[in-house]
């Protein structure tokens, strides 16, 4: 596509449902990764995938967040028995891998605003 | 470890009037640098980076950043500043394995008529 496509923009849920937000990257950006910014505050880095390449879940807060990527496109980022603390803009970026003189920067989604009731 | 920081949470300047947006980073080998700005609502747009090469770096929207590897610093700045410049500003290092990406913790700038 011609941007990086978050849905839903807006989910409001209550507190110990699950959500599951969605990530289409740019095409043939093989790197993806998920940020989480709170209200006022910077990007929190959450998981990162390249490739066929084992993510770097390095940043998932607790074993409540998880996040696939089928295909080596799309990607799913899943939170399971939400607390209010997970309120929060979620937005995943995309970018060009690393070969010859790719450029590297990222490409951001509109992100997904979670609203934890 | 990586790290970036941006020192002033909030730069205030007039309309017409020279801006500079304050960027410090630590890296342990080659710095890739980033400048994002962020809409209210919207995702990180890129503005410009450094990657090798000249010092000055000239971007969107009459943005440039100047590379001091002496200072550590990839301050962001613009000769003048419009009122629709407003927004919240990202500096950004990536590591040399090219994976993750450190952002700042954002400076809001406020461009006043």
């Amino acid at each position: 596509g011609a941007g990086v496509s978050q849905s839903p923009s807006n989910k409001v849920t209550e507190k110990g449902k699950d959500v599951e937000l969605r990530c289409d990257p740019i095409s043939g950006h093989t790197a993806l990764y998920w940020y989480r910014q709170s209200l006022g505050q910077g990007l929190e880095f959450l998981i990162y995938f390249q490739g066929n390449s084992a993510p770097d879940k390095s940043g998932l807060p607790s074993d409540r967040f998880s996040a696939e990527r089928t295909g080596g496109s799309v990607s799913t980022l899943t939170i399971q028995r939400t607390q209010q603390e997970d309120s929060a803009v979620y937005l995943c970026a995309s970018s060009l891998w690393f070969l010859g003189t790719n450029t590297g920067e990222l490409f951001f989604g509109e992100g997904s605003r979670l609203t934890v009731l | 470890a990586q790290s970036v920081a941006q020192p002033e949470d909030q730069v205030n300047v007039a309309e017409g009037n020279p801006l500079t947006v304050k960027c410090t980073y630590s890296v342990s080998g080659n710095p890739y640098l980033f400048w994002y700005v962020q809409y209210p609502n919207r995702g990180l747009q890129f503005l410009l980076k450094y990657i090798t090469g000249d010092n000055l770096v000239k971007g969107s929207y009459g943005f440039e950043a100047e590379f001091n590897k002496s200072q550590t610093s990839f301050h962001l700045k613009k000769p003048s500043a419009l009122v629709s410049d407003s927004a919240l500003y990202f500096c950004a290092v990536r590591d040399e394995d090219f994976n993750k990406f450190y952002f700042g913790s954002g400076t809001k700038l406020n461009v006043k008529p």
